[in-house]
């Protein structure tokens, strides 16, 4: 069974320029998450979507970050503009049922 | 108050002995409770899962839970130079399936 992926796997851009991260979950996972993870700290979830619905998106920075997942499979997040302080890996994760979660390989972003 | 909590370490053992990893959580209603191992550049690999209270055992790896006390940890038997890594406790909060993560621990075995 593959598992979830995730591109591109290294990013470098300027600030104040725009960035978008691609995931595919694993096949049949109806819930897909999005988390940010800075050197040092554990993961923090930005958005939770089961299915194409958001269910979870209390910690996403709305007016930077924005994501979706259309047909309910692949999702997108995207930040427009990017500041200094988004340097960090990106993770996706899918699950099956419950909480248990699966991660993609990461995005490691560098905002210069 | 940190919703997750994990010593920070680094946590130094000798091969071969036993690596005790500890997370303490804030939420009581939380129902569902998560090791990952996370090497260096790598992304979070699930362990084990424990949902009782008590003790849950995988291999070389054993999960135990008080949730009295909102205590949970993870004992790694015959630690080996490859167990390595930084370990992530994650907790479910008390509604849906949001998971909140420790900082981790992150282990160092010896050879």
């Amino acid at each position: 069974e593959a598992g979830v992926a995730q591109s591109p796997r290294y990013k470098i851009i300027e600030k104040r320029q725009s960035v978008a991260f691609w995931c595919n979950p694993i096949s049949g996972h109806a819930t897909l998450y999005w988390y940010q993870q800075i050197l040092g700290q554990g993961p923090k979830l930005l958005i939770q979507f089961q299915n194409n619905g958001v269910v979870d998106d209390s910690q996403l920075p709305k007016d930077r970050f924005s994501a979706e997942r259309l047909k309910g499979v692949d999702s997108t997040l995207k930040i427009q503009p990017a500041k200094l302080e988004d340097s960090a890996v990106y993770l996706c994760a899918s699950s099956l049922y419950g909480a248990t979660q699966y991660f993609g390989p990461g995005t490691r972003l560098t905002v210069l | 108050q940190k919703e997750v909590e994990q010593n920070s370490g680094p946590l130094s053992v000798p091969e071969g002995a036993i690596a005790s990893l500890n997370c303490t959580y804030s939420d009581r209603g939380s129902q569902s409770f998560f090791w990952y191992r996370q090497y260096s550049g790598k992304s979070p690999e699930l362990i084990m899962f424990i949902y009782s209270n008590g003790d849950k055992e995988d291999g070389r790896f054993t999960a135990q839970l008080n949730k009295a006390s909102q205590y949970v940890s993870l004992l790694i038997r015959d630690s080996q130079p490859s167990d390595s890594a930084t370990y992530l406790c994650a907790v479910t909060m008390e509604y849906g399936n949001k998971l909140v993560f420790g900082a981790g621990t992150i282990l160092r075995v010896k050879s």
